[in-house]
């Protein structure tokens, strides 16, 4: 049974930080992996999806890699701002059909 | 551009009651389409997807059941509440193949 975790539960940093957020999977046979941004009490946005045959992704200030064999993907955010402060996902594909989702990591960008 | 409605907002039903949460998309045609619950601190659990018109499959036995009346219309619904059912739901639909996941903006229901 896939397995997706997220660590760190919840990060804290001042506005302009590099910062990179770790997503880790249990099965390496994966279709692709997606990370999503929530906002409270809101749905889910698709940021960047990262097809299983992909090294990375790349979407403005963000960058998402990903590597199977070691069942390992991060989310880059360059030069945070407070608008980046969210709950990040990620979620691995496992059929055509279905997503397994991390808990996901609460981010808080300080001005 | 596509779009994904979802309503209501916010709903707060007795145990026992019916349930009928609707998802509509639009500017697209034959999609995925997709119930999720996000209850707290358990993450997000797939309910129920459909890859057609009236075809659903369950990924969790449950309380809940979906329909897909039309290609663009998904339905959750339940006969009688339990406290257990509060939550997060969440529809969301993908393209064909390998696409991405779009989501609504979720229902939040209460049951009392």
């Amino acid at each position: 049974k896939q397995e997706v975790t997220q660590i760190p539960a919840a990060l804290s940093v001042p506005e302009g930080e590099n910062l990179v957020l770790n997503c880790s999977f249990t099965d390496s046979a994966i279709y692709n992996l997606q990370w999503f941004r929530q906002d409270p009490g809101k749905g889910l946005t698709s940021l960047l999806l990262i097809q299983s045959s992909q090294r990375e992704q790349t979407s403005g200030r963000l960058n998402a890699s990903l590597d199977k064999s070691s069942g390992r993907s991060t989310l880059y955010i360059a030069a945070s701002q407070p608008g980046d402060s969210a709950t990040y996902l990620c979620a691995v594909g496992q059929g055509a059909q279905k997503l397994v989702f991390g808990q996901g990591t609460r981010l808080t960008i300080n001005p | 551009s596509q779009t994904i409605h979802q309503w209501p907002a916010t709903l707060v039903q007795p145990v026992g009651s019916p349930l009928s949460l609707e998802c509509t998309v639009e500017g697209t045609s034959n999609p995925n389409l997709y119930w999720y619950r996000q209850a707290a601190g358990r993450g997000l659990q797939l309910l129920f997807y459909s890859v057609g018109i009236g075809q659903i499959s369950s990924e969790v036995p449950q309380n809940l059941s979906a329909s897909r009346p039309q290609d663009r219309q998904f339905i959750l619904s339940s006969k009688k509440l339990l406290l257990s059912d509060s939550g997060f739901y969440l529809c969301a639909w993908s393209a064909q193949g390998d696409s991405p996941l779009h989501f609504g903006n979720g229902t939040r229901l209460t049951v009392t």
